[in-house]
Protein backbone atom coordinates (compact mmCIF):
# COMPACT_ATOMS: atom_id res chain seq x y z
CA UNK A 1 0.00 0.00 0.00
CA UNK A 2 1.47 3.40 -1.08
CA UNK A 3 1.23 6.21 1.22
CA UNK A 4 -0.88 8.88 -0.14
CA UNK A 5 0.68 11.98 -1.64
CA UNK A 6 0.92 15.53 -0.11
CA UNK A 7 2.97 18.68 -0.84
CA UNK A 8 5.84 18.36 1.39
CA UNK A 9 5.68 21.83 2.81
CA UNK A 10 2.65 24.93 2.55
CA UNK A 11 3.33 28.04 4.47
CA UNK A 12 1.21 31.22 4.81
CA UNK A 13 1.67 34.14 6.87
CA UNK A 14 -0.74 35.20 10.02
CA UNK A 15 -4.88 35.67 9.10
CA UNK A 16 -4.36 34.11 5.69
CA UNK A 17 -5.75 30.66 4.77
CA UNK A 18 -3.77 27.49 3.59
CA UNK A 19 -4.89 24.06 2.04
CA UNK A 20 -3.02 20.88 2.30
CA UNK A 21 -3.83 18.32 -0.68
CA UNK A 22 -4.19 14.69 -0.21
CA UNK A 23 -3.86 12.66 -3.15
CA UNK A 24 -4.61 8.97 -2.95
CA UNK A 25 -6.40 6.16 -5.31
CA UNK A 26 -9.90 4.74 -5.83
CA UNK A 27 -8.83 2.06 -3.49
CA UNK A 28 -8.28 4.39 -0.26
CA UNK A 29 -9.06 8.06 -0.42
CA UNK A 30 -11.57 8.03 -3.61
CA UNK A 31 -13.22 5.29 -2.22
CA UNK A 32 -14.50 5.76 1.10
CA UNK A 33 -15.72 8.86 3.06
CA UNK A 34 -12.66 8.06 6.02
CA UNK A 35 -10.15 10.33 5.45
CA UNK A 36 -8.31 11.51 8.73
CA UNK A 37 -5.99 14.59 9.31
CA UNK A 38 -3.35 14.78 12.13
CA UNK A 39 -1.70 17.82 13.41
CA UNK A 40 1.69 16.60 14.96
CA UNK A 41 4.31 19.24 16.58
CA UNK A 42 7.94 18.23 16.75
CA UNK A 43 8.13 15.70 19.32
CA UNK A 44 4.49 15.35 20.22
CA UNK A 45 2.21 12.73 19.55
CA UNK A 46 -0.55 13.29 16.35
CA UNK A 47 -3.57 14.73 17.27
CA UNK A 48 -7.12 14.16 15.53
CA UNK A 49 -8.24 17.26 13.91
CA UNK A 50 -10.49 15.92 10.97
CA UNK A 51 -12.51 12.59 10.51
CA UNK A 52 -14.88 11.62 7.86
CA UNK A 53 -13.51 13.63 5.36
CA UNK A 54 -15.28 17.23 6.78
CA UNK A 55 -15.96 16.28 10.93
CA UNK A 56 -14.05 18.18 13.47
CA UNK A 57 -14.24 16.10 16.93
CA UNK A 58 -15.00 17.91 19.99
CA UNK A 59 -12.39 21.18 21.10
CA UNK A 60 -10.94 21.19 17.71
CA UNK A 61 -10.96 24.82 15.75
CA UNK A 62 -13.73 25.56 13.45
CA UNK A 63 -10.55 27.37 11.56
CA UNK A 64 -10.04 23.38 10.47
CA UNK A 65 -11.80 22.12 7.78
CA UNK A 66 -11.61 19.11 5.48
CA UNK A 67 -13.28 18.22 1.95
CA UNK A 68 -12.57 15.80 -0.62
CA UNK A 69 -13.17 15.25 -4.65
CA UNK A 70 -12.45 12.33 -5.75
CA UNK A 71 -9.34 10.56 -5.01
CA UNK A 72 -7.90 13.94 -3.52
CA UNK A 73 -8.55 15.20 0.36
CA UNK A 74 -7.90 18.85 1.41
CA UNK A 75 -7.43 20.07 5.08
CA UNK A 76 -8.13 24.20 5.00
CA UNK A 77 -6.93 25.98 7.90
CA UNK A 78 -8.22 29.38 7.87
CA UNK A 79 -7.68 32.36 9.68
CA UNK A 80 -3.34 31.09 9.93
CA UNK A 81 -2.08 31.00 13.80
CA UNK A 82 1.78 30.77 15.12
CA UNK A 83 0.44 27.85 16.64
CA UNK A 84 -0.68 25.92 13.73
CA UNK A 85 2.90 25.37 12.72
CA UNK A 86 3.20 21.63 12.78
CA UNK A 87 3.68 19.11 9.93
CA UNK A 88 -0.07 17.43 9.03
CA UNK A 89 -0.48 14.06 7.65
CA UNK A 90 -3.73 12.85 6.08
CA UNK A 91 -4.84 8.98 6.32
CA UNK A 92 -7.56 6.63 4.71
CA UNK A 93 -9.03 3.14 5.19
CA UNK A 94 -7.88 0.96 1.77
CA UNK A 95 -9.80 -1.85 0.41
CA UNK A 96 -7.04 -3.92 1.26
CA UNK A 97 -8.74 -3.93 4.94
CA UNK A 98 -5.56 -1.61 6.33
CA UNK A 99 -4.74 2.04 6.98
CA UNK A 100 -2.83 4.04 5.28
CA UNK A 101 -1.23 7.57 5.62
CA UNK A 102 0.32 10.25 3.86
CA UNK A 103 3.38 11.59 3.17
CA UNK A 104 3.05 14.38 5.89
CA UNK A 105 3.22 18.06 5.17
CA UNK A 106 4.78 20.49 7.04
CA UNK A 107 3.25 23.77 7.80
CA UNK A 108 4.94 26.88 7.88
CA UNK A 109 3.69 30.19 10.10
CA UNK A 110 5.67 33.23 7.81
CA UNK B 1 -9.66 10.09 30.70
CA UNK B 2 -8.62 7.88 28.14
CA UNK B 3 -4.42 7.52 28.44
CA UNK B 4 -2.28 4.63 26.39
CA UNK B 5 1.30 4.59 27.25
CA UNK B 6 3.91 2.17 25.45
CA UNK B 7 6.87 0.31 26.93
CA UNK B 8 9.70 -1.66 25.64
CA UNK B 9 13.45 -1.87 25.09
CA UNK B 10 14.80 1.69 23.72
CA UNK B 11 17.32 -0.94 21.94
CA UNK B 12 17.17 -4.33 20.07
CA UNK B 13 19.69 -5.90 17.76
CA UNK B 14 19.33 -6.89 13.87
CA UNK B 15 17.62 -9.97 13.65
CA UNK B 16 16.23 -9.86 17.05
CA UNK B 17 12.25 -10.00 17.96
CA UNK B 18 10.83 -6.53 19.36
CA UNK B 19 7.92 -7.11 21.95
CA UNK B 20 6.17 -3.68 22.52
CA UNK B 21 3.06 -3.02 25.47
CA UNK B 22 0.31 -1.01 25.35
CA UNK B 23 -0.97 -0.37 28.70
CA UNK B 24 -4.13 2.02 28.85
CA UNK B 25 -7.41 3.12 30.81
CA UNK B 26 -10.18 5.03 29.79
CA UNK B 27 -11.86 2.82 27.93
CA UNK B 28 -12.57 -1.41 27.85
CA UNK B 29 -11.25 -3.76 25.01
CA UNK B 30 -14.20 -5.57 25.71
CA UNK B 31 -16.53 -3.24 24.86
CA UNK B 32 -18.08 -3.61 21.21
CA UNK B 33 -16.66 -1.25 18.77
CA UNK B 34 -13.05 -0.87 20.32
CA UNK B 35 -9.70 -1.57 18.76
CA UNK B 36 -6.15 -0.57 19.54
CA UNK B 37 -3.84 0.35 16.55
CA UNK B 38 0.19 0.44 16.64
CA UNK B 39 1.89 3.06 14.18
CA UNK B 40 5.24 3.87 14.02
CA UNK B 41 7.41 7.14 12.75
CA UNK B 42 10.97 6.56 11.92
CA UNK B 43 12.51 9.87 12.99
CA UNK B 44 11.73 12.76 10.32
CA UNK B 45 9.87 10.82 8.58
CA UNK B 46 6.30 10.11 7.95
CA UNK B 47 3.21 7.65 10.28
CA UNK B 48 2.98 4.44 9.06
CA UNK B 49 0.01 2.10 10.20
CA UNK B 50 1.21 -1.55 11.41
CA UNK B 51 -1.65 -3.42 12.90
CA UNK B 52 -4.77 -3.37 14.85
CA UNK B 53 -6.66 -5.66 17.34
CA UNK B 54 -10.97 -5.54 17.60
CA UNK B 55 -12.74 -5.91 20.82
CA UNK B 56 -13.81 -8.95 19.47
CA UNK B 57 -10.24 -10.29 19.02
CA UNK B 58 -10.14 -9.84 15.14
CA UNK B 59 -6.69 -8.60 14.04
CA UNK B 60 -5.32 -6.43 10.59
CA UNK B 61 -1.82 -5.90 9.68
CA UNK B 62 -0.06 -3.87 7.05
CA UNK B 63 0.48 -5.55 3.98
CA UNK B 64 3.96 -5.10 4.00
CA UNK B 65 4.77 -6.22 7.44
CA UNK B 66 2.44 -9.17 8.17
CA UNK B 67 4.42 -12.10 8.13
CA UNK B 68 6.73 -10.01 10.76
CA UNK B 69 3.87 -8.76 13.07
CA UNK B 70 1.54 -10.59 15.89
CA UNK B 71 -0.86 -8.03 17.82
CA UNK B 72 -2.64 -10.02 20.84
CA UNK B 73 -4.68 -8.36 23.83
CA UNK B 74 -5.19 -9.28 27.18
CA UNK B 75 -8.02 -7.62 28.39
CA UNK B 76 -8.40 -8.47 31.62
CA UNK B 77 -4.77 -6.17 32.17
CA UNK B 78 -6.18 -3.31 29.38
CA UNK B 79 -2.84 -4.52 27.16
CA UNK B 80 -2.05 -4.56 23.69
CA UNK B 81 1.39 -6.85 22.88
CA UNK B 82 2.61 -5.97 18.85
CA UNK B 83 5.75 -8.37 18.17
CA UNK B 84 7.71 -7.71 15.44
CA UNK B 85 10.32 -10.08 14.16
CA UNK B 86 13.77 -10.15 12.32
CA UNK B 87 14.12 -6.14 13.26
CA UNK B 88 16.60 -4.68 11.52
CA UNK B 89 18.02 -0.92 11.28
CA UNK B 90 15.24 0.29 8.62
CA UNK B 91 12.74 -0.62 12.13
CA UNK B 92 14.29 2.08 13.83
CA UNK B 93 11.17 4.35 14.73
CA UNK B 94 9.22 5.89 17.50
CA UNK B 95 6.09 3.22 17.58
CA UNK B 96 2.78 4.57 19.05
CA UNK B 97 -0.21 2.98 20.55
CA UNK B 98 -3.28 4.53 20.08
CA UNK B 99 -7.30 4.34 20.75
CA UNK B 100 -9.09 3.69 16.94
CA UNK B 101 -12.57 3.95 16.09
CA UNK B 102 -14.11 1.57 13.48
CA UNK B 103 -17.62 1.50 11.79
CA UNK B 104 -18.02 -2.33 11.81
CA UNK B 105 -14.59 -3.70 10.20
CA UNK B 106 -13.61 -0.02 8.52
CA UNK B 107 -11.15 1.90 10.33
CA UNK B 108 -12.16 4.93 10.60
CA UNK B 109 -10.02 7.47 12.42
CA UNK B 110 -7.40 7.16 15.27
CA UNK B 111 -8.93 9.67 18.17
CA UNK B 112 -6.24 8.69 21.64
CA UNK B 113 -2.32 8.50 20.92
CA UNK B 114 0.32 7.37 23.45
CA UNK B 115 3.43 9.32 23.61
CA UNK B 116 5.38 6.71 21.68
CA UNK B 117 8.40 4.83 22.33
CA UNK B 118 11.85 4.93 20.30
CA UNK B 119 13.33 2.02 19.41
CA UNK B 120 16.92 1.88 18.14
CA UNK B 121 17.98 -0.85 15.94
CA UNK B 122 21.64 -1.08 16.03
CA UNK B 123 24.35 -3.86 16.78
Amino acid sequence: QSALTQPASVSGSPGQSITISCTGTSSDVGGYNYVSWYQQHPGKAPKLMIYDVSNRPSGVSNRFSGSKSGNTASLTISGLQAEDEADYYCSSYTSSSSYVFGTGTKVTVL
Amino acid sequence: QVTLRESGPALVKPTQTLTLTCTFSGFSLSTSGMCVSWIRQPPGKALEWLARIDWDDDKYYSTSLKTRLTISKDTSKNQVVLTMTNMDPVDTATYYCARTMVRGVIMVSIDYWGQGTLVTVSS
